[in-house]
């Protein structure tokens, strides 16, 4: 079956550290990719995307991610995270055929020390 | 942002409670989906709609309802409420040409005791 895993459940860092966020799927087919964040209290907000072409997408606030398609992977990256970067951090797969599929991981909090 | 807005936000009910949550969007999308978030799981998808005329099941479906009563509105049914039912919901949409892009609501915080 599909499945979506974050191998990081809770991350803590201190502002300016480096985050790296693991995003790992199974699914043999062709994939988009997502990566949504819920800050406190909040819904959750998209990322960044990838479809197809460049395998390191950009997205906003500085966030950045790279698709592995050898390793079924799509981590999510930041140089240097700020305070206001901590929230929970949800990757997520839609299989483009076959049946509807869109499958979330559970989740990364992540708490940024000022 | 408003695109998306779910009621109740809030609600406390009791077992064997009829309880509805709804969702209503301004975005012009033909699909609406339904979630629940529980602390360690994610998001867990109970029902979609493709168009009003569309309904199907999610991976948790059991225990819920839902109806699409307009390209607008999707609202989804506890018909009688349990304990593990307790959780955030999210409603969300999306569109045929944005390639899976989702929308979320604010989210209904639901209890039930």
């Amino acid at each position: 079956a599909q499945s979506v895993s974050q191998h990081n459940h809770h991350v803590i860092l201190s502002e300016a550290a480096s985050l790296e966020l693991g995003c790992n799927y199974s699914y043999g087919g062709t994939v988009n990719l997502f990566w949504y964040v819920q800050y406190p209290g909040q819904h959750l907000q998209l990322l960044l995307k990838y479809f197809s072409g460049d395998p390191l997408v950009k997205g906003i606030k500085g966030f950045e991610a790279e698709f592995i398609k050898s390793k079924f992977s799509f981590n999510l990256r930041k140089p240097s995270v700020q305070w206001s970067d901590t929230a929970e951090y949800f990757c997520a797969v839609n299989a483009r055929s076959g049946t509807y599929k869109y499958i979330f991981g559970t989740g990364t909090r992540l708490k940024v020390l000022a | 942002d408003a695109d998306v807005t779910q009621t109740p936000r809030n609600r406390i009910t009791k077992t064997g409670k009829r309880i509805m949550l709804e969702c209503s969007q301004t975005k012009g999308h033909d699909r609406m989906y339904w979630y629940r978030q529980d602390p360690g799981l994610g998001l867990r998808l109970i029902y979609y709609s493709f168009d009003v005329k569309d309904i199907n099941k999610g991976e948790i479906s059991d225990g819920y309802s839902v109806s699409r009563q307009a390209q607008a509105k999707f609202s989804l049914s506890l018909e009688s409420a349990i304990p593990n039912q307790t959780a955030l919901y999210f409603c969300a949409t999306s569109d045929l040409g944005s390639y899976g892009e989702q929308f979320f609501g604010p989210g209904t915080r639901l209890t039930v005791l």
